[in-house]
């Protein structure tokens, strides 16, 4: 059964830029959530989308945002990037959601640097 | 609002030793408590967790964790130490909320 897959894995992109990150969940997996991984602010809840429908989200700014698909893969997107943006960005899915108990699976996640 | 501290940022072991990574927490409610271990420029790869039941929980790689309601602390735990198992290890809980993770743990083992 694959995992979670997300693309690029690397990309680097200039300030004012905006970029879009692309993740599948595991097959049956109807939740998908992102959190922004850096070394000041570790591990950071961006936002969660279940059945096409965004379930939470964190404390971003707008310029960060989402969506899912029919089909359950999920994308985010940040505009204006700033040098801020460069982290490490995880896409993780479980079966019902952040709150079920149901074990999150992450990928190996997108590697953003903002010059 | 939903919390988890890791006290130690760096944990040294030797190899063959037992380990304890340490993890506390706080929650409204009975906790969803999870483990997670990252190694370098890789995503999270999932431990173990604690959902109900019984209060030690076995999970991948020999790691087991024990969970404690009255001290709401939840130790990661293995009884020998192997260098391959130098990573950064997250604890994270959840109850009505979205993952809230700590700030790692980085594990040392030394040969």
């Amino acid at each position: 059964k694959a995992g979670v897959t997300q693309t690029p894995r690397y990309l680097i992109k200039t300030r004012g830029q905006q970029v879009t990150l692309s993740c599948s969940p595991i097959s049956g997996h109807r939740s998908v959530s992102w959190y922004q991984q850096t070394p000041g602010q570790g591990l950071q809840f961006l936002f969660e989308y279940f059945s096409e429908t965004q379930r939470n989200k964190g404390n971003f700014p707008g310029r960060f945002s989402g969506r899912q698909f029919s089909n359950s893969r999920s994308e985010m997107n940040v505009s204006t990037l700033e040098l801020g943006d460069s982290a490490l960005y995880l896409c993780a899915s479980s079966m019902d959601g952040l709150n079920s108990g149901n074990t999150i699976y992450f990928g190996e996640g997108s590697w953003l640097t903002v010059v | 609002a939903q919390s988890v501290a890791q006290p130690e940022d760096q944990v040294n072991v030797a190899e063959g030793n037992p380990l304890t990574v340490k993890c506390t927490y706080s929650v409204s409610g009975n906790p969803y408590l999870f483990w997670y271990v990252q190694y370098p420029n890789r995503g999270l790869q999932f431990l173990l967790k604690y959902i109900t039941g019984d209060n030690l929980v076995k999970g991948s790689y020999g790691f087991e964790a024990e969970f404690n309601k009255s001290q709401t602390s939840f130790h990661l735990k293995k009884p020998s130490a192997l260098v391959s198992d130098s990573a950064l290890y997250f604890c994270a809980v959840t109850r009505g909320t979205p993952l809230v993770f700590g700030k790692g743990t980085r594990l040392s083992v030394i040969a």
